[in-house]
């Protein structure tokens, strides 16, 4: 059964410092992946995916993701943090045959000024 | 969120009563799903559909039950409602490669 670990609960960075989350994953092929961003109080919105091709996947507000096969990770980045970017962040690995994701408990950012 | 709508925002229910949460979609995509949140978690699959009459469980049915008589249309009943099924529920559609791409703003469902 896929899986996804996100091993920092909880993540605080100063404004305008780099930022990486981590997420780890189990699937037997290759898999869809995701990263999600939840503000408080509001739904789930989709900053980037890897469905195949490139590694290094490009998503909007600024954020990339790296497919590393070998590392069984996928790990968000961003190379300079605003203070709009605190909230919670979710991987999510897809079934490939399903169309059914699995998401990690997610990692909560919080932003210092 | 555009494209996925959910009805009630916020609800308590006494336990033992019945109650159907809303989601409808302007996206016309075939792919629909209803996830739970409980603090601190991720979300977890109660159920999905891929298509109008089709719909198939995910990792947590029990208690849930679903419809999908339109494309725009996957409402979630919950029968018997039980303490344990105090949550945020989150209707999302399917887009590329049908995964869950766009959700609604939640429903906040308490039961004391």
């Amino acid at each position: 059964a896929q899986s996804v670990t996100q091993p920092d609960i909880h993540i605080t960075v100063s404004e305008g410092a780099s930022l990486e989350l981590r997420c780890n994953y189990s699937y037997g092929a290759t898999p869809y992946l995701f990263w999600y961003v939840q503000s408080p109080g509001q739904g789930l919105q989709l900053l980037l995916k890897y469905f195949s091709g490139d590694t290094l996947v490009q998503g909007i507000k600024g954020f990339e993701a790296e497919f590393k096969r070998s590392q069984s990770s996928f790990n968000l980045r961003k190379p300079s943090v605003h203070w709009s970017d605190a909230a919670e962040y979710f991987c999510a690995v897809g079934d490939t045959n399903a169309g059914k994701s699995t998401f990690g408990d997610g990692t909560t950012l919080t932003v210092k000024p | 969120n555009a494209g996925v709508t959910q009805t009630p925002k916020f609800r308590i229910l006494k336990i033992g009563q019945s109650m159907t949460l809303q989601c409808t979609q302007d996206m016309n995509h075939n792919y629909m799903y209803w996830y739970r949140q409980d603090p601190g978690m991720g979300l977890k699959l109660i159920y999905y559909s891929v298509g109008a009459g089709i719909t198939d469980k995910g990792e947590v049915p029990n208690g849930y039950n679903v419809s999908r008589s339109t494309t725009e249309d996957f409402p979630l009943r919950l029968e018997l409602a039980a303490p344990s099924q105090t949550s945020v529920y989150f209707c999302a559609i399917g887009t590329a490669n049908n995964q869950p791409q766009h959700f609604g703003d939640g429903t906040r469902l308490s039961i004391l």
